[in-house]
């Protein structure tokens, strides 16, 4: 398995402007997490799901956040409009039945 | 508010030596934690965990300590190597019905040198 694929890896964008982040969990895995990691605030879950369905999406910052998860094996992290202040590395994980994360590489998004 | 709090952004350990990375949590609820090792451009990957009905769980060089009762955790690297230099995430969850939801530390950059 190739892991939990993140795409893209750096994204420069202008403020503004509409940023999407996209996801590829490990195949079989039920959960799905979206993580953003900033130096002051450390790693902080945005958004999960548990087979398909968001199951808690209280640290989603704004309304300007949402993410979705069509199928088993694709989700999406859509910021509109985006701003400086969500320059951040994105991380995805997926896990079994929420036994133990396995992290993507991460999105590095900076907002100009 | 900090739930889990690692209080040494960095630490510096000689090749060979014991490393000692120590984590605090503030919620009686956890029930379960996990270390996780973080390299450069990297996600962070699962190293070891335990549950609060242990009090330590042990893996090769790798070893969790747990005091519930002072609300501690330890993670020790026996004999640390360079290659151990990372950045070292301590992460709770409190596990009751379906949460899956992780709070996790700030993280400790650990150094290994020669």
């Amino acid at each position: 398995d190739a892991g939990v694929i993140q795409s893209p890896r750096h994204e420069v964008t202008e403020m503004g402007q509409e940023v999407t982040l996209r996801c590829k969990p490990i195949s079989g895995h039920d959960y799905l997490f979206w993580y953003r990691q900033t130096m002051m605030r450390g790693l902080e879950l945005l958004i999960y799901f548990n087979n398909n369905v968001p199951i808690d999406d209280s640290g989603m910052p704004e309304d300007r956040f949402s993410a979705k998860m069509p199928n088993a094996s694709f989700s999406t992290l859509k910021i509109q409009p985006s701003e400086p202040r969500d320059s951040a590395v994105y991380f995805c994980a997926s896990s079994f039945q929420g036994h133990g994360y396995t992290f993507g590489s991460g999105t590095r998004l900076t907002v100009v | 508010d900090q739930q889990v709090k690692q209080n040494s952004p960095s630490l510096s350990v000689q090749e060979g030596r014991i490393s000692i990375l120590n984590c605090d949590y503030t919620n009686s609820m956890f029930d379960y934690f996990l270390w996780y090792k973080k390299y450069p451009a990297e996600g962070p990957t699962f190293l070891i965990s335990i549950s609060s009905i242990k009090d330590k769980n042990e893996d090769g060089r790798f070893t969790v300590f747990l005091n519930k009762s002072a609300k501690h955790l330890s993670l020790h690297i026996v004999p640390s190597q360079p290659g151990d230099s990372a950045v070292y995430f301590c992460a709770a969850s409190a596990r009751a019905g379906n949460n899956r939801k992780l709070i996790w530390g700030l993280g400790t950059s650990l150094a290994v040198n020669p």
